[in-house]
């Protein structure tokens, strides 16, 4: 049973410190993305890459959020610094062609 | 600018009766409009999906009408189980690409 996973699956820290989130996507998908999940907002998309190019990253704060893919099988997320904004659910998701499978994300809690 | 509004933002029906969410977009390079199916504490699951070119699909008891010229997409679910109890988002892309997602439709099916 193919699955999106996800890493760590709760992460709690204080304002200023660097948060990396870690997403392996399913086999064979060539296409990753990074949403994020708020009460205020719902589902937003951050960034995404197909066969490891980065496609748009035009939905992340560019000042604090970086995403990379170093190879086919990891993609990561990293904050730094965070702030309290930035608590929410981030969601990746893996795709072969236009369906998308979501992992179980990654509670953020910034104090 | 919201691409992707859905109503109601909270439903209840009794078991055995139908479950309408509708949502409406504004950006006619969408061309793939999936529902997804989140429970609290997991990621979203894909439950159907349509393309422009039809006007319905069907799957079991869940199923999507779209009305392109209203630009207006649906979905039903037919004879409600409490299992169907769950956040429900549709969402639009062009074709491959990143999801923009409704604000989701919180629905409670009463036994």
């Amino acid at each position: 049973d193919a699955r999106v996973t996800q890493t760590p699956r709760d992460k709690v820290t204080e304002m200023g410190q660097e948060v990396t989130m870690r997403c392996q996507p399913i086999l064979g998908h060539n296409t990753v993305f990074w949403y994020r999940q708020t009460m205020k907002q719902g589902l937003e998309l951050l960034a995404y890459f197909r066969n490891r190019a980065p496609l748009d990253d035009s939905g992340m704060p560019k000042d604090r959020f970086s995403a990379e893919m170093p190879d086919a099988t990891l993609a990561t997320l990293k904050i730094q610094p965070s702030e309290p904004r930035d608590s929410a659910v981030y969601f990746c998701a893996s795709a072969r062609e236009e369906t998308q499978y979501f992992g179980p994300g990654t509670r953020l809690l910034v104090l | 600018q919201q691409q992707v509004k859905q109503s109601p933002q909270s439903l209840i029906v009794q078991k055995g009766g139908i479950s309408i969410i509708n949502c409406a977009y504004e950006n006619t390079a969408f061309d793939y409009f999936p529902w997804y199916q989140q429970f609290p504490g997991k990621g979203p699951a894909l439950l159907i999906a349509i393309r422009p070119d039809v006007s319905e699909k069907k799957e079991g008891r869940f199923t999507i009408s779209f009305n392109k010229s209203a630009k207006q997409f649906s979905l039903h679910i037919m004879d409600s189980q409490p299992g169907d109890s769950a956040t429900y988002f549709c969402a639009a892309s062009g074709g491959a690409d990143g999801l923009t997602f409704g604000k989701g439709t919180h629905l409670i099916i009463q036994p």
